[in-house]
């Protein structure tokens, strides 16, 4: 079936750095990916929807300055968290969709 | 906002049927019921999905009423290594954004 890959698994950043999260669609080409956060004990809250070659779609409350959404080309979308601080600690997943959605494996991100 | 509302948790004896029933009483008519499980720390995985009609496959069988109010996703013999979060969502099949419930931690025990 189709594949969703991301990159990368986890990462450990200092505060106040800014983290580059990759999604890949392996086998299907996606124009549009969504990208969603989740802490500890709770579920998926979505994030915003990565558009290819125009700008994202932010869910509200989500500061569309401090995740950096790029959809470059029609299999990769990144998500930029800038300037992190330990707030932003979480898991974060990307998915596209053909048909159904299919989800990366996920990145713990630690902001410290 | 999420959809669909699901029981917070169930527990079921391995080897036994778990059954995990879902409520989306405003879904719409072209809108599908999806149903993804989460593995702690690992990206949810692709369980089924239907329409209307009742849906079978290597994992599960998906149950959806004739109001289409309603479902429940079966797992014929639940093993320990189906204890995960299991989300039921709603959405059209051909794109857009899936909004996730609180889901039910399933536990099956020995």
């Amino acid at each position: 079936g189709a594949v969703v890959s991301q990159h990368p698994s986890w990462v450990i950043c200092k505060s106040g750095t800014s983290v580059k999260i990759e999604c890949r669609s392996l086998d299907f080409q996606a124009t549009t990916m969504f990208w969603y956060r989740q802490f500890p004990k709770q579920s998926l809250m979505l994030m915003a929807t990565s558009n290819e070659g125009s700008k994202a779609t932010y869910e509200q409350g989500v500061e569309k300055d401090k995740f950096l959404i790029n959809h470059a080309s029609l299999t990769l979308s990144t998500l930029t968290v800038t300037s992190a601080h330990p707030e932003d600690s979480s898991f974060y997943i990307c998915s596209a969709r053909t048909g159904r959605a299919f989800f990366g494996q996920g990145t713990r991100l630690t902001v410290v | 906002d999420a959809k669909t509302t699901q029981p917070t948790s169930m527990d079921c004896a391995e080897g036994r049927a778990a059954n995990l029933p879902c409520n989306h009483s405003t879904i719409s008519g072209n809108e599908y019921v999806y149903w993804y499980r989460q593995i702690h720390s690992q990206g949810p995985q692709y369980i089924i999905h239907g329409l209307k009609n009742n849906e079978t496959n290597e994992m599960a069988s998906l149950i959806i009423t004739e109001d289409r109010k309603s479902s429940t996703l079966i797992l014929p013999h639940a093993t320990l290594r189906d204890t995960a979060v299991y989300y039921c969502i709603v959405g059209f099949v051909q794109g857009g954004k899936l909004i996730f419930g609180q889901g039910t931690e399933l536990s099956v025990k020995p």
